[in-house]
């Protein structure tokens, strides 16, 4: 068990729809991460942020947006979803930068 | 993005010594190397790191040349379970504020045969 937590684990939903997916991160870690692995892809990098700001950016499309609330926990929101956002969505955190960091066990999203 | 080559896929016998390779030969003098594996479809998980001596865990031992171009992971007495993929990174932080990108290349694919 990394110490970091994801909900929802699956998540099926339409076409056109929005979703918000949740990470709680291990406990006193102010880095949070956002990745996308779709089928027999990499993780892809999506977003970072640092005790509530945002700090990098990676390849995230418009229609996806992210937040980090004063407690921590921080919220990926998916909106306008198409078929190939189809992916597993993983969250990690860690310390600072350059501190290790640990990753959740992910949510599964399916979009029909 | 990523700044590091790993083989696309390795195998090694249970029980013997499970040595992956990763060049990163434009890595910066204050940035670290990371190695994570994956598990199937699970989260990545955090192996060992290091700057630029030989660093050694309960789960491996990692050796970095000391032109700092490349790293070796090695899993002494691999087991069945240790079969995943096996991530090479180097951590890129864009400013001293807490901000980075923490790239994911292909990896290396490990599979321990019996």
């Amino acid at each position: 068990d990394s110490g970091v937590t994801q909900t929802p684990k699956h998540l099926i939903t339409a076409t056109g729809q929005r979703v918000t997916l949740r990470c709680s991160p291990r406990s006193g870690d102010l880095s949070v991460y956002w990745y996308q692995q779709s089928l027999d892809q990499g993780l892809q990098f999506l977003i970072q942020y640092y005790n509530g700001e945002e700090r990098a950016k990676g390849n995230i499309l418009e229609r996806f947006s992210a937040q980090q609330f004063p407690d921590l926990h921080s919220e990926l929101n998916l909106s306008s979803l198409e078929l190939g956002d189809s992916a597993l969505y993983f969250c990690a955190s860690s310390f600072t930068a350059n501190t290790e960091a640990f990753f959740g066990q992910g949510t599964r999203l399916t979009v029909v | 993005d990523a700044k590091t080559t790993q083989p696309p896929s390795m195998d090694c016998a249970e029980g013997r010594a499970a040595n992956l390779p990763c060049n990163h030969s434009t890595i910066s003098g204050n940035e670290y190397v990371y190695w994570y594996r994956q598990i199937h479809s699970q989260g990545p998980q955090y192996i060992i790191h290091g700057l630029k001596n030989n660093e050694t865990n309960e789960m491996a031992s990692l050796i970095i040349t000391e032109d700092r171009k490349s790293s070796t992971l090695i899993l002494p007495h691999a087991t069945l379970r240790d079969t995943a993929v096996y991530y090479c990174i180097v951590r890129v932080a864009l400013d001293q504020g807490g901000s980075e990108k923490l790239v994911f290349g292909k990896g290396t694919k490990l599979t321990v045969n019996p």
